[in-house]
């Protein structure tokens, strides 16, 4: 596509239910980043994919949190039991490989609120 | 760590006025340094860059200058519109193949 696709654009969830976030990158960018964006403040970066291996999955904040990306295309961040803290923006962006050169394009989001 | 601290908003300012929103880094190195800025209901847009130090980037009248001496990378623009109206964010790559490192975000809002 033209853009970083993001779906669900908005989700409403029960606490202790699973959730799960897709990111459609850019055609052909290879790398691929999870942020978290919760209300009033900064991106919290979560994971860094270079294909589909992730070689920087620091960000994660708990093990409730996980991250899988297939092909060097689609990916999916998966939250499981969700709790009210867990209500943010989850933004995905891409770039074509890994590097300062190159410009990362972040997609619009998905809105999750957990109540 | 690494670290970007950048001013606290919101920033009101009237049209055509001079905009300074201030932006410092934490990190070892040479980093490259980003602003973005997020139009509201928009995703992040890159709105300008340096990789290195002394560079000064560019874009839609915004100007940011990379200073190493004083580990800043302050966004200005001229003369400010009403369409400036968004959220802008300084962010930092430490080096190729790990993530962009944000500030908080600074809200612009610029009335006619």
């Amino acid at each position: 596509g033209a853009g970083v696709s993001q779906s669900p654009s908005n989700k409403v969830t029960e606490k202790g239910k699973d959730v799960e976030l897709r990111c459609d990158p850019i055609s052909g960018h290879t790398a691929l980043y999870w942020y978290r964006q919760r209300l009033g403040q900064g991106l919290e970066f979560l994971i860094y994919f270079q294909g589909n291996s992730a070689p920087d999955k620091s960000g994660l904040p708990s093990d409730r949190f996980s991250a899988e990306r297939t092909g060097e295309s689609v990916s999916t961040l998966t939250i499981q039991r969700t709790q009210q803290e867990d209500s943010a923006v989850y933004l995905c962006a891409s770039s074509l490989v890994g590097s300062e050169r190159n410009t990362i394009y972040f997609g619009e989001g998905s809105w999750l609120t957990v109540v | 760590g690494n670290s970007v601290t950048q001013m606290e908003g919101p920033v009101t300012l009237s049209e055509e006025a001079f905009l300074t929103i201030n932006c410092t880094y934490t990190a070892t190195g040479y980093p490259s340094l980003f602003w973005y800025v997020q139009y509201p209901g928009e995703g992040l847009q890159l709105l300008l860059k340096a990789t290195k130090a002394d560079d000064k980037g560019s874009n839609k009248g915004f100007e940011a200058t990379y200073r190493k001496e004083t580990t800043s990378f302050h966004l200005e623009k001229g003369s400010v519109q009403v369409s400036d109206s968004a959220v802008y964010f300084c962010a930092l790559l430490k080096r190729a193949g790990t993530a962009l490192i944000f500030g908080k975000g600074t809200t612009l809002s610029v009335s006619s």
